[in-house]
């Protein structure tokens, strides 16, 4: 089947630095990405779409200047976490269309600032 | 708006038990439905889905029919394993490409031996 991978699938930073995370459709194109944010024991939050070729667009609440998406090809999407702080640790997924009502997730980043 | 409503976690059960997660759904249209799997530190698995009313998802020993009179799509187990402790989350989607999933806010399971 299907294979969205991310990259790093850990990451510690201190606080001020910026941490590029990047998600692959390994075997698919995908001209639309999604990117979600998962606190501990909770559900999925979407953040943002990245669209190929254009810029992403947002959901409500979330910092566009913060989180810099960049999907620079078919099967490339990065979020950029720009200064980031304790706040920002969480885990993040990015997750790629499939067709038939289907979408396949990344493993996860999850991303530590100390 | 749509969205996803699942049964409070944690359930804890004992292995070979039978699971039932309840999942009911409110959505404009008529959505597919989805059951993912989540296993710890690891991102979202397909587990299931049914497209249309009365449609049987299976996969794994898993199994949940789409209900329209009842807007549910519970999931369901005979026999659990200490391999299947996870978060389940159940997901619905209106769109026919993929996009604007709404997830319900997971339900934890823990299996014991």
């Amino acid at each position: 089947g299907a294979v969205v991978s991310q990259h790093p699938s850990r990451v510690i930073c201190k606080s001020g630095t910026s941490v590029k995370i990047e998600c692959r459709s390994l075997d698919f194109q995908a001209t639309t990405m999604f990117w979600y944010r998962q606190f501990p024991k909770q559900s999925l939050m979407l953040m943002a779409t990245s669209n190929e070729g254009s810029k992403a667009t947002y959901e409500q609440g979330v910092e566009k200047d913060k989180f810099l998406i960049n999907h620079a090809s078919l099967t490339l999407s990065t979020l950029t976490v720009t200064s980031a702080h304790p706040e920002d640790s969480s885990f993040y997924i990015c997750s790629a269309p499939g067709g038939q009502e289907t979408q396949y997730f990344g493993p996860g980043t999850r991303l530590l600032v100390l | 708006g749509d969205s996803v409503t699942q049964m409070e976690g944690p359930v804890t059960l004992s292995e070979e038990a039978f699971l039932t997660i309840n999942c009911t759904y409110t959505a404009t249209g008529y959505p597919s439905l989805f059951w993912y799997v989540q296993y710890p530190g690891e991102g979202l698995q397909l587990l299931l889905k049914a497209t249309k009313a009365d449609d049987k998802g299976s996969n794994k020993g898993f199994e949940a029919t789409y209900r329209k009179e009842t807007t549910s799509f519970h999931l369901e187990k005979g026999s659990v394993q200490v391999s299947d402790s996870a978060v389940y989350f159940c997901a619905l989607t209106l769109d026919n490409y993929g996009q604007n999933f709404v997830f319900g806010p997971g339900t934890r399971l823990s299996v014991l031996p």
